[in-house]
């Protein structure tokens, strides 16, 4: 069974903190992406991945930045987290025609 | 540049009756188009996808849509509500030669009364 998995479900970060938020896949996918849910504006992509080391920013890249040192592994950062950051997390990894998500990390900032 | 326009936030049906829910893209060549649905405090579930082949493609749960070029729309429909279809409802489009990206429209959410 195919698997995206997100190490946390639910974060609370403080205001200025450097966040790491962690995908593994076990799907041998070369394409992995993160993206924040908002209600009413759908999923926006931050950042997407098609192979290690490779890395394309998406619409909403700022304030953001990512690590693919291995092909299974996407990590997302927010390198100084503000509340404006505080959101629904999903990571998702595709094969040609389908995308599997993670089950999401919602992120708190105070 | 590609998009994607879901022409409702929020549909309400009564059980029983049909389901429409409409997406409009923009993509300069074919694209992939697919159909995702969220329920409440679950993951994203693939309802069914569009990869030039068959136009009008079935998918899970009884949904279907159909790709229409000329009206660039990709609706996606179900004869019959039933009340666990309540859930958001996200129309996708991957453009072609972008690297798998896919763009999300901003979602339909979906009401079934009784």
């Amino acid at each position: 069974d195919v698997k995206v998995t997100q190490s946390s479900r639910y974060l609370v970060k403080r205001t200025g903190e450097k966040v790491f938020l962690e995908c593994v896949q076990d799907m041998d996918h070369e394409n992995m992406f993160w993206y924040r849910q908002d209600p009413g504006l759908g999923l926006r992509l931050i950042y997407f991945s098609y192979d290690v080391k490779m890395k394309e920013k998406g619409d909403i890249p700022e304030g953001y930045s990512v690590s693919r040192e291995k092909k299974e592994r996407f990590s997302l950062i927010l390198e100084s987290a503000s509340t404006n950051q505080t959101s629904m997390y999903l990571c998702a990894s595709k094969d040609p025609t389908e995308a599997f998500f993670g089950q999401g990390t919602r992120l708190t900032v105070v | 540049a590609q998009s994607v326009t879901q022409l409702d936030s929020h549909v309400s049906v009564s059980e029983g009756t049909p389901v429409l829910l409409r997406c409009n893209y923009s993509s300069s060549y074919s694209p992939s188009l697919f159909w995702y649905v969220q329920h409440p405090n679950k993951g994203l579930q693939l309802l069914l996808k569009y990869t030039s082949a068959a136009t009008l493609v079935k998918g899970i749960n009884g949904f279907e849509a159909e790709f229409k070029k000329s009206e660039t729309s990709f609706h996606l429909t179900k004869p019959s509500a039933h009340m666990s279809d309540a859930a958001e409802y996200f129309c996708v489009v991957s453009p072609y030669n972008q690297g798998g990206k896919l763009i999300f429209g901003q979602g339909t959410e979906l009401s079934v009364k009784p």
